[in-house]
Formats: structure tokens, C-alpha cells, sequence
């Protein structure tokens, strides 16, 4: 299993209130990606970022933030947390982007958050 | 826009009863697929990478191929613990993949 560990696995927040998901990799890959997963839309790209301090925006970003202050930490944050937020976070990680055999995603455990 | 989808939704396998999962995708451009299986309360896990028309891969009983609108998952004589939902994904060149809704699979002993 490739090294990724997401914290906390399970948060229960109220509305208003910040919350801060964080991916931890060993593998020193230099992508990392955050997605949340909801039923009958699947996996749904939030942020990715490319190196330490680059990041860009996915299909699904308003509302998220995003950091990468070292290789092997990438923070996702809910500034504000509404309802609509209630999803299963997942983080992913691969070696590279656009090159055969560096392009595969390797996924954490996911975080479960409700907001209520 | 680009989509990919997955069919059936839910499939019911009598444990040895071969079968196939569908992937369609309709995308401007396609670099590679991926197939993932996912176990309930887990991330998915990565199977297999398929990069053109015509290539097959091969895992335990998992068997993935590729034509130029879909790729297949075939499943030979399955067991009760292949059951999962199985994902695939496009990179369509784009900034992410494009992941299909699964289709989870149930097999019976």
C-alpha cells in the first residue's frame, strides 16, 4: 500500500465553523490531490498541487482551500463549512503527470465529514 | 464535455460466474484509463493502467482491456471477495481524471 494517511477520519462540524483535513505521504511523490465523493456525482476533483507552494484549482474548489508547505503534507481547508460540504474526502498522490507509468493515483483511507 | 460512464450500476455474480463490467468514455483526447476497486469505508485502490486500443492486462482474475470508446473488466470465476465497486478513470490531458459513477459488484457464495 502506498504510504498516505488522511486526518481525521471522521469529523463532525457545524455550520460556520473552519475545518482543516490534512494528507500525509511517505512516498515523496510530487502530486498530491484532494477529491470528495459524493453519491451519484463519484469522485470529484477539489485542489491538486504540483510541488511544494504550487497549487490549482479543480472542478469542484469553491469554498476550499488548499496548502503544500512540504512534500509530504498537503492541508485542505473548509474556511466556512456548510451542509453542502457533508462528503467523504479522499487524497491521492502520484509520481508525475503526462508521462506512461508515473500518471497512476494512489489514494488515502478518506475522511468522513458532516456538517451540521 | 467529456463523461464516462459505467454500466451496470449493480451487478449480482453466484460465485464462478464470469462476467464483464463496462467502461465508456466519450473524451476529446485520451492519455490513459484506470481501473480502481473500492471496498465500502476505503479509498480506492489502483488496479490496473491501460494506454491504447487493442492492450489487455491481467490480475489474479481480473482481465481489463481496451477499444477506442471503452475498455471492459472481465471477471473470471469470482469469489465473494471481489465483491467492491469497481471505478474506472480517463486522463483526458486535462488537469484531473475523469472518474465513472462504478458499478458495484456482489458476489454469492
Amino acid at each position: 500500500d502506498a504510504g498516505i494517511t488522511q486526518s481525521p477520519r471522521h469529523k463532525v462540524t457545524e455550520t460556520g465553523t473552519p475545518v482543516t483535513l490534512r494528507c500525509h505521504q511517505t512516498e515523496n511523490h510530487r502530486y498530491m490531490y484532494w477529491y470528495r465523493q459524493d453519491p451519484g456525482h463519484g469522485l470529484r476533483l477539489i485542489h491538486y498541487s504540483y510541488g511544494v507552494k504550487d497549487t490549482d484549482k479543480g472542478e469542484v474548489s469553491d469554498g476550499y482551500s488548499v496548502s503544500r508547505s512540504k512534500t509530504e503534507d498537503f492541508l485542505l481547508t473548509l474556511e466556512s463549512a456548510t451542509s453542502s460540504q457533508t462528503s467523504v474526502y479522499f487524497c491521492a498522490i502520484s509520481e508525475g503527470r503526462g508521462l506512461e507509468g508515473y500518471n497512476e493515483q494512489f489514494f488515502g483511507p478518506g475522511t468522513r465529514l458532516t456538517v451540521l | 464535455e467529456d463523461q464516462v460512464t459505467q454500466s451496470p450500476e449493480a451487478l449480482r455474480l453466484q460465485e464462478g460466474e464470469s462476467s464483464s463490467l463496462n467502461c465508456s468514455y466519450t473524451v476529446s483526447g485520451l492519455r490513459g484509463l484506470f481501473w480502481y476497486r473500492q471496498d465500502p469505508g476505503k479509498g480506492p485502490e489502483f488496479l490496473f493502467t491501460l494506454y491504447s486500443a487493442g492492450e489487455e492486462k491481467e490480475k489474479e482474475r481480473l482481465k481489463a482491456t481496451l477499444t477506442k470508446k471503452e475498455s471492459f473488466l472481465h471477471i473470471t470465476a469470482p469469489k465473494p471477495e471481489d465483491s467492491a465497486t469497481y471505478l474506472c478513470a480517463v486522463d483526458n490531458y486535462g488537469q484531473n481524471f475523469v472518474f465513472g459513477p462504478g458499478t458495484r459488484l456482489s458476489v454469492l457464495p
